[in-house]
This record gives C-alpha cells, sequence and structure tokens, in this order.
C-alpha cells in the first residue's frame, strides 16, 4: 500500500505570494491533518479533515486554510506568504475518524522557503 | 497552558548504552499517548502509543514506554541501544480530539 504523498517536495516563494500544498493520503485514509515543523516551534498542529469537514483547528493564523475532497485528497493553502512561514508542512493520515488514539501515518513533507 | 515536555534536547550515547527518555504532559483527564521517531531522511513513524490497559506499552525496535498518571509521564525506554537508533524522538498526546501535541523533541546520537 501506497504511504502518504505530499507535491511538492520543495517550494521557494517570495514574500506575499500565496501557496498551495497538496497531501493524498493513505487509500483508505479518510482523515487528513496539517502540521507545521520548525526549529524553533518544533511540530504545530495546523488543521485536521475528516469526510471534506475541518474538525480541528490549531492555533494559527487565517491566512492558513486547507480543504478536503470527496476522495480524501487534501490541500492547504497558505496567503500572503512571511519569512516566518518558511518551514516543512507535514501532512498526515489516519484509517479511522472515529478513534482520538488511531496512529497518524506521515508524509516526507514540503519544504517551503519563503524569501 | 496545556502542554508536553521533553527534558533532553540532546542525548549522545555509546552502543549498547541504556536509553531512558523523559516525556511529561500538562493535560488533565483522559490522554492518548505516542511516541513517533524521525530517522535521518525519513518520514516520522510511529514507535508505540498508550491508550488504556497496561501502562506498560511495547513497541517496535526493542522500545517500550511506562504511562505513570500520577506523574504524567510516559518515558521511553531501550536497554541497549544500536547505532541504528540515532534519530529525533517526539512524545505526542491526543485530549478527546484527533490533534497531535508534540513535545519539542529528543535527538538521540548513538555513538559506534
Amino acid at each position: 500500500k501506497a504511504g502518504v504523498t505530499q507535491t511538492p517536495r520543495y517550494l521557494i516563494k517570495t514574500r506575499g505570494q500565496q501557496v498551495t500544498l497538496s497531501c493524498s493520503p493513505i487509500s483508505g485514509h479518510r482523515s487528513v491533518s496539517w502540521y507545521q515543523q520548525t526549529p524553533g516551534q518544533g511540530l504545530q498542529f495546523l488543521f485536521e479533515y475528516f469526510s471534506e469537514t475541518q474538525r480541528n483547528k490549531g492555533n494559527f493564523p487565517g491566512r492558513f486554510s486547507g480543504r478536503q475532497f470527496s476522495n480524501s485528497r487534501s490541500e492547504m493553502n497558505v496567503s500572503t506568504l512571511e519569512l516566518g512561514d518558511s518551514a516543512l508542512y507535514l501532512c498526515a493520515s489516519s484509517w479511522d475518524g472515529e478513534a482520538f488514539y488511531n496512529e497518524q501515518f506521515f508524509g516526507p513533507g514540503t519544504r517551503l522557503t519563503v524569501l | 497552558a496545556q502542554s508536553v515536555s521533553q527534558h533532553n534536547h540532546h542525548v549522545i550515547l555509546s552502543e549498547a548504552a541504556s536509553l531512558e527518555l523523559g516525556c511529561n504532559y500538562s493535560y488533565g483527564g483522559t490522554v492518548n499517548l505516542f511516541w513517533y521517531v524521525q530517522y535521518p531522511g525519513q518520514h516520522l513513524q510511529l514507535l508505540l502509543k498508550y491508550f488504556s490497559g497496561d501502562p506498560l506499552v511495547k513497541g517496535i525496535k526493542g522500545f517500550e514506554a511506562e504511562f505513570i498518571k500520577s506523574k504524567f509521564s510516559f518515558n521511553l525506554r531501550k536497554p541497549s541501544v544500536q547505532w541504528s537508533d540515532t534519530a529525533e524522538y517526539f512524545c505526542a498526546v491526543t485530549v478527546n480530539d484527533y490533534k497531535l501535541s508534540f513535545g519539542a523533541g529528543t535527538t538521540v546520537t548513538v555513538r559506534a
């Protein structure tokens, strides 16, 4: 079974631009979560989607948004990029949206650099 | 504020030494606890998890962790490390929701 895939793997943008990142979960997984990883703040939760609905949201500004499609694929968008948005963005999927202890399977991440 | 604390930022060990990484959380009520590992150049992957039952849980690659509710702790242990255990280790918690709250991570370097 293929793992979680994320595209693109690397991105370079300039301040003020916007960016869209894509995540394809493991086949059959219905929950998709997004995390931001930086050296200073570590791993921080952005949001989680299940059946095309956002169920949980972290403490990020409204410039960060996401969505999930009917095939469970998910995208996240960051508008008006700032230098501080440079980070590794990780997507994780889980097979069952009912249990809080289900394992989340992580993708390789998208490395975003904002210049 | 709710948080997950990992006591050590960087641990350096020799092969065959024992490893213990501390993790404390500040959430009340029912928690689900995880240890994830990130080997160099690889994805985050689950080592082990606890959600109920026996507080001593065993994971992959010889790792185990003990949940001590009274101490709000979930420490990770391995009796004898190998060079291949060099990685970054993250403790994480979910509390009645689907979002993982991670500790800052501990980098473990095992010297051959």
